[in-house]
This record gives C-alpha cells, structure tokens and sequence, in this order.
C-alpha cells in the first residue's frame, strides 16, 4: 500500500543554519505530496505541496521539490528561526481512495 | 471566517464510557477525516468520509464510530471497546482532488484523557 517515510528526529539547529529534511514515498502513480507542520498543542498547517512530478512547492522560506525518479519530497530551509521550531509531516494524498497517509513527523529544534 | 471546529479542546471521561468528539466545517468541503496521534508518532487515519452519508474505516478503526448526516459535521464515537483512548485527536476535511487544489485543511484538535 501506499506508505510515507521521513527522517526521524529531533533535528536539532542553530539559528540561520541550512535545514534539510528527507521524505521519501511508495504510492501507485503520482500522488500529491504535501509538508505540514504543527506547533505545541495544535493542529496541522499546510506549509507547502506539490501536485505533480518536478513541480516545486515552496512557502515562508521552506521548498520541497516532486522527485518521481528517487520518489522524494525533501523539505529544505536556507536558514531557520527559532520560530521554524515545530514538528513536520510529510504526506500523501492517495489518488484513488482520497486517503490522506502521514509520515511520523520530524521534530526540528532551533536555538539562538 | 471559514476553518474547521473541534470541540471540546480537552476532555475527560472514565474508563468504559463513550465519548463523541465534535467536528464542524463550513468549508463546504465533501471529504471530512478522523486521525490519532500518540506522543512521538505520526497521524494514525480512523475513519474518512467522501461524501454524506457514506464513509470508510481506515487503518485502526476498531473501537470508534462515525456518522456522517451532515456535510458540515462528522462526529467520532470513542466507544468502551477502544482499549487506549488517551490521544490527541485530529479533525480534517478537503474537497475531491481536482487540479491543484487537493490539500485538506485541520481542525486545532481534542485531547482526550480517561481516567
């Protein structure tokens, strides 16, 4: 079946440091892909997605492009803020059953 | 403002009683989902709905149920047979995959704790 899998965490930064990370995907034909990501005691926000192969999702900073060749969704930052500290979620949206399939959550910790 | 609505934000109840969760959108959106998380793990799906009137299990559905009578509302039913009910709960909705226009929006959650 269709699964997601990200890099496990914490990650843990300084300020203004590059961020990367890795998501990975097995889904029948070509999904959409999503980054969420969720503060202490929230729900999740859409951070970025991408409909369709080589497309580039990008928001506040953060990008992840459409990689059907290695089946990839990485997320990447130029240089975080302590504001960026929060868990991400890769996700896929399955084409035929409207599923919505969550990795485990990346957990990102930035100090000043 | 358009979102979606959880309530309440946390909620207590004793072991072997049942619980509903409210969830409420007015995003007029068809497709409404039911996930858990647990501490230090990802989004588990329950139940998701595609339309009035109709929805399906999804990877640990047993111990909950669903009702979907509304388009704007699809409450959850954590029922006594749900062996480990303490969890946060996640409320989301969408509409049908069409174009670029496929991602599904959140609800700010319930934690729930039995006693």
């Amino acid at each position: 079946g269709n699964s997601v899998t990200q890099m496990e965490g914490p990650v843990t930064l300084s300020e203004e440091a590059f961020l990367t990370i890795n998501c990975t995907y097995t889904a029948t034909g070509y999904p959409s892909l999503f980054w969420y990501v969720q503060y202490p005691g929230e729900g999740l926000q859409l951070l970025l997605k991408a409909t369709k192969a080589d497309d580039k999702g990008s928001n506040k900073g953060f990008e992840a492009t459409y990689r059907k060749e290695t089946t990839s969704f990485h997320l990447e930052k130029g240089s975080v803020q302590v504001s960026d500290s929060a868990v991400y979620f890769c996700a896929l949206r399955d084409l035929y059953t409207d599923k919505l399939i969550f990795g485990t959550g990346t957990r990102l910790q930035v100090f000043p | 403002d358009g979102g979606i609505t959880q309530s309440p934000k946390y909620l207590f109840r004793k072991e072997g009683q049942n619980v509903t969760l409210s969830c409420e959108q007015n995003l007029n959106h068809d497709a409404m989902y039911w996930y858990r998380q647990d501490p230090g793990q990802g989004l588990r799906l329950i139940y998701y709905s595609q339309i009035v009137n109709d929805f399906q299990k999804g990877d640990i559905a047993e111990g909950y149920s669903v009702s979907r009578e509304k388009k704007e509302s699809f409450p959850l039913t954590v029922t006594s047979a749900q062996k480990n009910p303490t969890a946060f709960y996640l409320c989301a909705s969408s509409i049908p995959q069409t174009g670029r226009h496929t991602e599904a929006f959140f609800g700010q959650g319930t934690r729930l704790t039995v006693v």
